[in-house]
């Protein structure tokens, strides 16, 4: 069965640190991984996803993950971390057939410290 | 709309009674799901309506749990002899017909208290 873990439950950085969310997938064939953030009080926003080619990905606000099929990972990062990068970050790997269905890591609460 | 529309925010109802959760999805999207938030815990796939197809009810934990959706619109998510371990913040995503897998655009959710 298809899964998704989020090693670390909470991290706390300070700003302008780097930053690396680690994220473990386990899926029989080539996976579509995205990361998504959800800030308090709304909606999940999609920072990036990977379906094929490049295996480094750029998305949104400076973040960047990076598929490694050996080591069944999409670890995201960001270089300089900000305030306002504070929330909670899922990774989430799409089955195949293109449906839509999602299935969610338990999430990685991001705290930056000023 | 401009987005996601899910009512009520939020919602607080004694165990046993039923709830209706409602999403307006974006104009246009064919595709609609129900997701499942618990405390402390990732999100869980409930249902997915695409178009006219038959709904996709693989992730709905119960026969308490049923969904419908009319159209290409409007959706519910009733919860009947609501229990307190379904107390959790329901999300609802839309997403356009497509064949790149298309980005889901969520809803800010529906926070359902059972006491």
């Amino acid at each position: 069965a298809q899964s998704v873990t989020q090693p670390d439950i909470h991290i706390t950085v300070s700003e302008g640190a780097s930053l690396e969310l680690r994220c473990n997938y386990s899926y029989g064939a080539t996976p579509y991984l995205f990361w998504y953030v959800q800030s308090p009080g709304q909606g999940l926003q999609l920072l990036l996803k990977y379906f094929s080619g490049d295996t480094l990905v750029q998305g949104i606000k400076g973040f960047e993950a990076e598929f490694k099929r050996s080591q069944s990972s999409f670890n995201l990062r960001k270089p300089s971390v900000h305030w306002s990068d504070a929330a909670e970050y899922f990774c989430a790997v799409e089955n195949s057939g293109n449906t839509g269905k999602l299935i969610f890591g338990q999430g990685t609460t991001l705290q930056v410290k000023p | 709309g401009a987005g996601v529309s899910q009512s009520p925010s939020n919602k607080v109802t004694e165990k046993g009674k039923d709830v209706e959760l409602r999403c307006d999805p974006i104009s246009g999207h064919t595709a609609l799901y129900w997701y499942r938030q618990r405390l402390g815990q990732g999100l869980e796939f409930l249902i997915y309506f695409q178009g006219n197809s038959a709904p996709d009810k693989s992730g709905l934990p119960s026969d308490r749990f049923s969904a419908e959706r009319t159209g290409e619109s409007v959706s519910t998510l009733t919860i009947q002899r609501t229990q307190q371990e379904d107390s959790a913040v329901y999300l609802c995503a839309s997403r356009t017909r497509g064949t790149g897998h298309e980005k889901l655009f969520f809803g800010s959710g529906t926070q359902l208290s059972v006491l």
